[in-house]
């Protein structure tokens, strides 16, 4: 059993559509992130829920919308996607509260491209 | 400010040869260190960490670094590379600030595994 699956695999839309990206874990962990790779493989967070409660939003745009209806899930919603949103976006989770000397666990990424 | 580099983007080494992936962090506390190796098309996934304690900490796959506060490095190194290691490897540094604990990430070594 996958331990981070996430949904669709790859996501290929226009600019302007709205489009979600689901995240499900079945390691019993109270924290879920959301990190956005490159074309240049730079890794960077997004959010971080622990207990569906949001605890880190990294600076990025409203028109992204995480979700979490319950601390197994995390579902990530972009309005209005744009050229640079293209990337391959990464569901991880932690079995704590989120601190800085945890495990992550990633799924398998979600390559979006925008044209 | 915070910051994880990895100085080299590619590394290419013949099967059974010795390799070192190099990793320099800017932090003014001791960090938490990580190494992730990411396969093609997969996510991420944890080799080793270092919190405390012994300075030359074991991972999986074979995989050992060192920790060296007066360089601040935590350098990646395997006495035998397998083909089966060409991958991405990122190093990471989880630090607390803002309130709110943080995992960073280097861009990315590439190894590719000549047989």
């Amino acid at each position: 059993d996958t331990a981070v699956s996430q949904t669709p695999k790859y996501l290929v839309t226009q600019m302007g559509n709205d489009k979600s990206i689901k995240c499900e874990q079945n390691l019993g962990h109270d924290t879920m992130y959301w990190y956005k790779q490159d074309s240049k493989k730079f890794l960077k967070i997004m959010f971080s829920y622990n207990n569906k409660e949001l605890i880190i939003n990294e600076t990025v745009p409203n028109r992204f919308s995480p979700k979490s209806p319950d601390k197994a899930h995390l579902n990530l919603h972009i309005n209005s996607l744009e050229l640079g949103d293209s990337a391959v976006y990464f569901c991880a989770s932690s079995q704590g509260a989120g601190s800085s000397n945890e495990k992550l666990f990633f799924g398998s990424g979600t390559q979006l491209s925008v044209l | 400010a915070q910051s994880v580099t990895q100085p080299d983007i590619h590394i290419t080494v013949s099967e059974g040869a010795s390799l070192e992936l190099r990793c320099n962090y800017s932090y003014g506390a001791t960090p938490y260190l990580f190494w992730y190796v990411q396969s093609p098309g997969q996510g991420l996934q944890l080799l080793l960490k270092y919190f405390s304690g012994d300075t030359l900490v074991q991972g999986i796959k074979g995989f050992e670094a060192e920790f060296k506060r007066s360089q601040s490095s935590f350098n990646l190194r395997k006495p035998s590379v397998h083909w089966s290691d060409a991958a991405e490897y990122f190093c990471a540094v989880g630090y607390f600030s803002g309130g709110y604990n943080k995992l960073i990430f280097g861009a990315g070594t590439r190894l590719a595994v000549h047989p």
